[in-house]
């Protein structure tokens, strides 16, 4: 599959349950968005990661980790989520962080049902 | 921060009506202007883009308008189709901080 790829497509997990999302683009980008999408609100940004290193945390709990092992990979540790979580998480990446080639292109995000 | 707001939250339309969506924002240093279309369960798609050194950009039946006295811009949908039907999405970001901020989103509904 070309483009940004997302696995799992949906999760469920209880509050004690520790899992991870993963992202893969395939378009040799070097910057990476994780982002969270809950109903009847704007799309959050959570972290920024440009050539492997972090640059952005907006304000996200710690039970939320990134990870960032290469520019094609990204991933979310997951551990003791509430049911406020629950949320469509999406990934994007884009060429560069600003100007030209600043362009976001999104994964198809996991929907994450937390019990 | 950026303080973005779009309107309408919906809109419906017949087929063949044009369409648009407005949003406005509040840096002025804000540059980078893109409207993303998800369509019911799927991933948001960057639709067009706009930056702050042009005032208007089309691609067949979408155009964006950029007023950047007045710090607001438009998606004009012309010719409207029932796959048009969608939530849009407007975004804005700025060269000194890059991150986007999004507004809340419009469903259009075209109805055939």
């Amino acid at each position: 599959e070309t483009g940004v790829t997302q696995t799992p497509r949906h999760l469920v997990m209880g509050m004690t349950n520790k899992k991870s999302l993963k992202c893969e683009q395939h378009l040799g980008h070097n910057a990476m968005y994780w982002y969270k999408q809950s109903a009847k609100k704007p799309l959050e940004l959570m972290f920024v990661y440009n050539f492997k290193e972090q640059t952005e945390n907006n304000s996200v709990p710690s039970r939320f980790s990134p990870e960032c092992p290469n520019s094609s990979h990204l991933f979310l540790h997951l551990h003791t989520l509430q049911p406020e979580d629950s949320a469509l998480y999406l990934c994007a990446s884009s060429q560069r962080l600003a100007g030209e080639g600043n362009e976001q292109f999104f994964g198809p995000g996991t929907r994450l049902t937390v019990l | 921060g950026e303080n973005v707001e779009q309107h309408p939250s919906t809109l419906s339309v017949q087929e063949g009506d044009s369409a648009v969506i407005k949003c406005t924002y509040s840096d002025s240093a804000s540059n980078y202007f893109p409207w993303y279309k998800q369509e019911l369960g799927k991933r948001p798609q960057l639709i067009i883009d706009i930056r702050s050194n042009v005032g208007e950009k089309k691609d067949q039946r979408i155009a964006v308008t950029l007023n950047k006295t007045a710090k607001h811009f438009s998606l004009h949908i012309t010719e409207t189709q029932p796959e048009d039907s969608a939530v849009y999405f407007c975004a804005v970001s700025s060269g000194g901080s890059y991150i986007p901020t999004f507004g809340r989103g419009t469903s259009l509904i075209v109805h055939p």
